[in-house]
C-alpha cells in the first residue's frame, strides 16, 4: 500500500531557529511531492517537487526532493510565530490519476 | 482571482439526515477533488471529478456517499443517512489540468460536518 510518513510529528522551537521537516514515501511510479501549510483552515500550497524540479525556494522556506532516498525535506530558516502550523506532505504517482496521498503532518510550534 | 470556495463552512445534521456539501473550483479549473479529514487523522482522498465525469472514486465509501460535478454549477458531495462517524472536515481541491502531468491542487476552506 502506498504510504507517506512525516517526522517529527510535533516540534516546538524558539523564534529565530531553523527547522527541518521530513517526509518519506513508499510509492510506485512516483510523479510529484507537494508540501502544504495548514492553519485552522484550508491547506495552503507551498511547493511541488518532481523529477525535473527537485529543489524549490521561496523566501525563508525551501524544499529538496531526494528520489534515491524516496524522501523530501522542508526547511524553514529564521522562524517566526506565524510559521506555527501543521505542515503536510503529499505524494502523487503515475497510476494514481491525480489523487494525493497525505502524511500525518508535522505540528510546528514557534514560541516567541 | 477567487480561490476554491466551499459552502457551507459548518453543517450540523442529525443522524439519518442528508448532508450536501458544495465546492466551486478556482476560476479556470475543471478538475475537482474531495478529501476527508477525520479528527486527529490526516487528509484522505475520496473522489476525483471532471465536468460531468467521475475519474476516480476509489476513496469513496461504497454506500451513502455520492459526488457529482455537473456541466453548470458547483461540485456536490452528498452523504445520505448520516451517522456520527461521518463527522469530519471535508475539503475540496481543484487543479487546472489532470491526466498524466503533475499539477498543483489548491484547497478550499473546508466544510466541517457535525452529526448529532
Amino acid at each position: 500500500e502506498d504510504k507517506v510518513v512525516q517526522s517529527p510529528l510535533s516540534l516546538v522551537v524558539h523564534e529565530g531557529d531553523t527547522v527541518t521537516l521530513n517526509c518519506s514515501y513508499e510509492v510506485t511510479n512516483f510523479r510529484s511531492l507537494l508540501w502544504y501549510k495548514q492553519e485552522k483552515k484550508a491547506p495552503t500550497f507551498l511547493f511541488m517537487l518532481t523529477s525535473s524540479g527537485i529543489e524549490k525556494k521561496s523566501g525563508r522556506l525551501s524544499s529538496i526532493l531526494d528520489k534515491k532516498e524516496l524522501s523530501s525535506i522542508l526547511n524553514i530558516t529564521a522562524t517566526q510565530t506565524g510559521d506555527s502550523a501543521i505542515y503536510l506532505c503529499a505524494v502523487n504517482w503515475v497510476r494514481g490519476a491525480q489523487k494525493l496521498v497525505f502524511g500525518q503532518g508535522t505540528r510546528l510550534t514557534i514560541n516567541p | 482571482n477567487a480561490g476554491v470556495m466551499q459552502n457551507p463552512r459548518h453543517l450540523v445534521r442529525r443522524r439519518g439526515q442528508e448532508a450536501r456539501l458544495r465546492c466551486s473550483p478556482m476560476k479556470g479549473h475543471s478538475h475537482v477533488y474531495w478529501y476527508r479529514q477525520l479528527p486527529e487523522e490526516g487528509l484522505k482522498f475520496m473522489v476525483y471529478l471532471q465536468k460531468e465525469n467521475i475519474i476516480d472514486e476509489s476513496g469513496m465509501p461504497k454506500e451513502r456517499f455520492s459526488a457529482e460535478f455537473p456541466k453548470e454549477g458547483p461540485s456536490i458531495l452528498r452523504i445520505q443517512q448520516v451517522v456520527r462517524g461521518d463527522s469530519a472536515a471535508y475539503f475540496c481541491a481543484s487543479s487546472s489540468q489532470g491526466g498524466t502531468g503533475a499539477y498543483e491542487q489548491y484547497f478550499g476552506p473546508g466544510t466541517r460536518l457535525t452529526v448529532t
